[in-house]
């Protein structure tokens, strides 16, 4: 599609609960970023991949976050055991490739993941 | 690590006015890539503007403007003719030109425009 499409636009959990939000970058992207927003507003990088390959989790709390990126399906991003801090706005984004200099991310209008 | 700086949580401005908003960051690289992006209440991302870190002339966007600075390590959004739909959430990016695609955001400046 010409648009980063995520789904749900807001997620309730419980805590405790599994949380799974996914994300269907623009068509022909190579590249798929996740970047949380909490409510100070301030971004914080998740992981990448290039196609269905992890290319940079170095922002990824590996404790209880998972994602994937596999053919033919849209990206997820999973969360375990749910705490009231992984509340936030879960961002996606695609670009074109690194051979396409400059390109530009395009963003997804966001999940709101609530923890209650 | 890279980290980007907005100096100023909020900012107001009167309607067709100017108004610059602030950046700075700190890199030892010399091949990167600088962005503003525009988050409204709709919390989009919208692309504002982009500067190769090579490129000694600014970039221009209709009314919107940077002054890149690269020895101050500087890059600040000049919004010219400031119109009621430029209120939002203005973020300053960094993605480093080798490595790692992702981008490292300031904390944003909240636009105002009064009418």
């Amino acid at each position: 599609g010409e648009e980063v499409a995520q789904t749900p636009k807001h997620l309730v959990r419980g805590e405790g609960q599994k949380a799974k939000l996914y994300c269907a970058p623009i068509k022909g992207h190579s590249y798929v970023f996740w970047y949380q927003q909490v409510l100070k507003n301030e971004f914080k990088f998740l992981i990448s991949f290039q196609n269905e390959n992890v290319f940079d989790e170095t922002g990824m709390p590996k404790e209880r976050f998972s994602a994937k990126c596999l053919p033919n399906s849209p990206c997820s991003l999973e969360i375990q055991a749910t705490k009231l801090e992984d509340s936030a706005v879960y961002f996606c984004a695609s670009s074109l490739g690194r051979d396409s200099l400059n390109q530009p991310q395009h963003f997804g209008d966001g999940t709101r993941l609530s923890i209650l | 690590a890279q980290t980007v700086t907005q100096s100023q949580p909020e900012m107001s401005v009167q309607e067709a006015e100017t108004v610059t908003l602030s950046c700075t960051y700190d890199t030892s690289e010399s091949d990167y890539y600088l962005f503003w992006y525009k988050q409204p209440p709709s919390r989009q991302m919208i692309l504002v503007i982009r500067q190769e870190a090579y490129k000694q002339q600014n970039a221009t966007e209709n009314r919107f403007s940077v002054n890149f600075q690269k020895a101050a390590k500087s890059f600040s959004l000049k919004i010219s003719d400031s119109q009621l739909g430029d209120a939002a959430m203005y973020f300053c990016a960094y993605r480093s030109g080798g490595g790692s695609e992702k981008l490292v955001f300031g904390k944003g400046t909240k636009l105002t425009v009064n009418p």
